[in-house]
């Protein structure tokens, strides 16, 4: 199967700062990968859907310039987080669709927490 | 627009019972449709899936059938373990590959 890998898993800010999370595809490529938020007991929320070499589409909801997505190349696609608040703590997950597949592979995810 | 309803949890059970989770979707195309299990501290991983009707998605003893007509995809394995005990997601999958998600159930199993 496909590998995905997230970095960092966990990650201690302070309110303020900026927080910036990697995705990476490592064995395919991966033009569309697709960011969520999962709360704690909670299912998947779709934050936005990124694009290799253009710009990212955002869920109803999710504030673009908070939630910065960029997505360089076809491996990487990185969130960053800015000026983090505690309520931005969450369970952030990374995904890519691989056609011959028929589905997604899934990052471990990353764990924000924002004192 | 699309939907997943599956069952609210926790679902707690004791060791080689079985297992029903329900499933049901309401989608205006022919989405594909999966299981996903969460192990506690973990990432997502699939369990099954299946791409058209009446298929079957199985891994592990658990089992899915894709019910058109009933619009369902209902989980079940016929004797849990301890190991089990997990969160389960039901999904479909549009043509834009988009998951669109169940809200998850809890599975706990005692021994």
């Amino acid at each position: 199967g496909a590998v995905v890998s997230q970095h960092p898993s966990r990650v201690i800010c302070k309110s303020g700062t900026s927080v910036k999370i990697e995705c990476r595809s490592l064995d395919f490529q991966a033009t569309t990968m697709f960011w969520y938020r999962q709360f704690p007991k909670k299912s998947l929320m779709l934050m936005a859907t990124s694009n290799e070499g253009s710009k990212a589409t955002y869920e109803q909801g999710v504030e673009k310039d908070k939630f910065l997505i960029n997505h360089a190349s076809l491996t990487l696609s990185t969130l960053t987080v800015t000026s983090a608040h505690p309520e931005d703590s969450s369970f952030y997950i990374c995904s890519a669709p691989v056609i011959s597949y028929n589905e997604q592979f899934f990052g471990p995810g990353t764990r924000l927490t924002v004192l | 627009g699309d939907s997943v309803t599956q069952m609210e949890g926790p679902v707690t059970l004791s060791e080689e019972a079985f297992l029903t989770i329900n499933c049901t979707y309401t989608a205006t195309g022919y989405p594909s449709l999966f299981w996903y299990v969460q192990y506690p501290g973990e990432g997502l991983q699939l369990l099954l899936k299946a791409t058209k009707a009446d298929d079957k998605g199985s891994n592990k003893g658990f089992e899915a059938t894709y019910r058109k007509e009933t619009t369902s995809f209902h989980l079940e394995k016929g004797s849990v373990q301890v190991s089990d005990s997990a969160v389960y997601f039901c999904a479909l999958s549009d043509s834009n590959y988009q998951l669109i998600w169940g809200a998850g159930t809890k599975l706990i199993i005692k021994p």
